[in-house]
């Protein structure tokens, strides 16, 4: 069966500061790998979107890496705001078309 | 452009009772899906179409209804609402596939007592 596992499950920064989450995935065949944001009562948001062949891709404070071949991808976000309190989803498509979804990292940013 | 508009944004029913979750989006995107969101868990798929007067089953698909008689309309409809399926509801659509970028609604937050 196709998963995803994202860890931490949550975590507290403080304003400034970096922090990284992890996506660990079993799907195959791979298609690509995506990072949503979801603030409080509202619906995610993509950040990123990865394809194979893509190890990087930067979406302002936000960088995303992809290592295919350990099925491991990381979320990194640089200068931590308040505006980044969010839950922060990994999402990976297989080549139907099919979506797997983790379970998110909540992220609390604290003055 | 709106979007993706999900109504109502809180929803409590009873045990039984039936409801209509509408999604309405005017990107004229193909493709359109409805998942549930509950705690721990990540977001799941219940019924999606890719195109008007197609639809097809998701993951968890037992107790609801789709229909797509427009490109811009995807509503959902539970037909007796039980207390398993108290949950957060999003509606999404891209383009053509879900290879590309899912633009999602607010969500509807649904409470079955």
């Amino acid at each position: 069966k196709n998963q995803v596992e994202q860890s931490p499950q949550s975590l507290i920064i403080l304003e400034g500061k970096n922090c990284t989450l992890q996506c660990n995935y079993t799907v195959s065949p791979f298609s690509n790998l995506r990072w949503y944001k979801q603030d409080t009562g509202r619906g995610p948001v993509s950040l990123t979107i990865m394809t194979f062949s893509e190890n990087t891709k930067s979406n302002g404070r936000y960088t995303a890496t992809l290592d295919a071949d350990t099925k491991q991808s990381s979320l990194h976000i640089t200068a931590s705001q308040l505006s980044d309190s969010a839950s922060y989803i990994c999402v990976v498509s297989s080549n139907d078309y099919k979506l797997s979804f983790g379970a998110g990292t909540t992220v609390t940013v604290r003055a | 452009n709106a979007g993706v508009t999900q109504t109502p944004k809180f929803q409590v029913l009873k045990t039984g009772q039936s409801m209509t979750l509408q999604c309405a989006q005017d990107m004229n995107h193909e493709y359109m899906s409805w998942y549930r969101q509950d705690p721990g868990m990540g977001l799941r798929l219940i019924h999606y179409s890719v195109g008007a007067g197609i639809t097809d089953q998701g993951e968890v698909p037992n107790g609801y209804n789709v229909s797509r008689s427009t490109t811009e309309d995807f509503p959902l409809r539970l037909l007796s609402a039980a207390p398993s399926q108290t949950s957060v509801y999003f509606c999404a659509s891209s383009w053509t596939t879900t290879n590309e970028k899912l633009f999602f609604g607010s969500g509807t937050q649904l409470s079955v007592l």
